[in-house]
């Protein structure tokens, strides 16, 4: 299965500030997912990146506040823009392969102060 | 729109025992089941995962069984460990809106075991 890199795995940030998190992927996939876990819930799942055409966004999150490129088939990279403390959670990408084997990043867990 | 849910939400059991987590879900018409371990603070690792042609399948001490008639999957786990302690996530894999294939989670069984 594919292995992915996510950066950061943590970071600390001011409200209203932006954080970009990056996921490297080992091989060419066609579909990356972002997700979300805010603190003792479950994923949520933010959009779908799409090589070479915008990400498709699920309801409740916009391409405003959640930015997402993906140059390439191996890899994406989500902004949280103008972060306030309800943004604090995990975020994962995911990778979907073969029979749809769904593989995650390691997360990054943002705390926003 | 899927739903899936998991019972219970947290577990406790002596080491050794074994133990089963229950994943249920609206929809029928999914293309696999997965189920996710998560560590604390932690990304996910996929455990099992269940085409939706498949009724079971097996990986060391764990077993997982599918039965989409009744929208039920089981992760059985034999003879549990300390190092077992873990959220378990169960998702299902349907078409979303944009046809897309996506995950649709649980909210996880917080399982610890003692030694």
């Amino acid at each position: 299965s594919a292995v992915i890199s996510q950066k950061p795995s943590r970071d600390i940030c001011q409200r209203g500030t932006s954080l970009t998190i990056q996921c490297q992927v080992d091989s060419q996939v066609t579909m990356m997912f972002w997700y979300r876990q805010q603190p003792g819930q479950s994923l949520t799942l933010i959009a779908t990146a799409n090589q070479g055409s915008e990400a498709t966004y699920e309801s409740g999150f916009v391409i405003d506040k959640f930015p997402i490129s993906r140059p390439n088939l191996t890899f994406s990279t989500l902004t949280v823009s103008n972060m306030s403390p309800e943004d604090s959670s995990i975020y994962l990408c995911s990778v979907g392969q073969g029979a749809l084997r769904y593989t995650f990043g390691s997360g990054t867990r943002l705390t926003v102060v | 729109k899927q739903e899936v849910t998991q019972i219970p939400a947290a577990l406790s059991v002596p080491e050794g025992e074994n133990l089963v987590l229950n994943c249920s879900f609206t929809d029928s018409a999914i293309y696999n089941l997965q189920w996710f371990r998560q560590d604390p603070g932690k990304g996910l690792t996929s455990l099992l995962l269940i085409q939706s042609s498949q009724r079971e399948q097996t990986s060391g001490r764990l077993n997982a069984s599918l039965d989409k008639s009744s929208g039920r999957s089981t992760l059985y786990i034999a003879a549990s460990q300390p190092g077992d302690s873990a959220t378990y996530l169960c998702a299902a894999s349907t078409i979303s809106s944009g046809s897309a294939r996506q995950l649709t989670f649980g909210s996880g069984t917080q399982l610890t075991v003692l030694p």
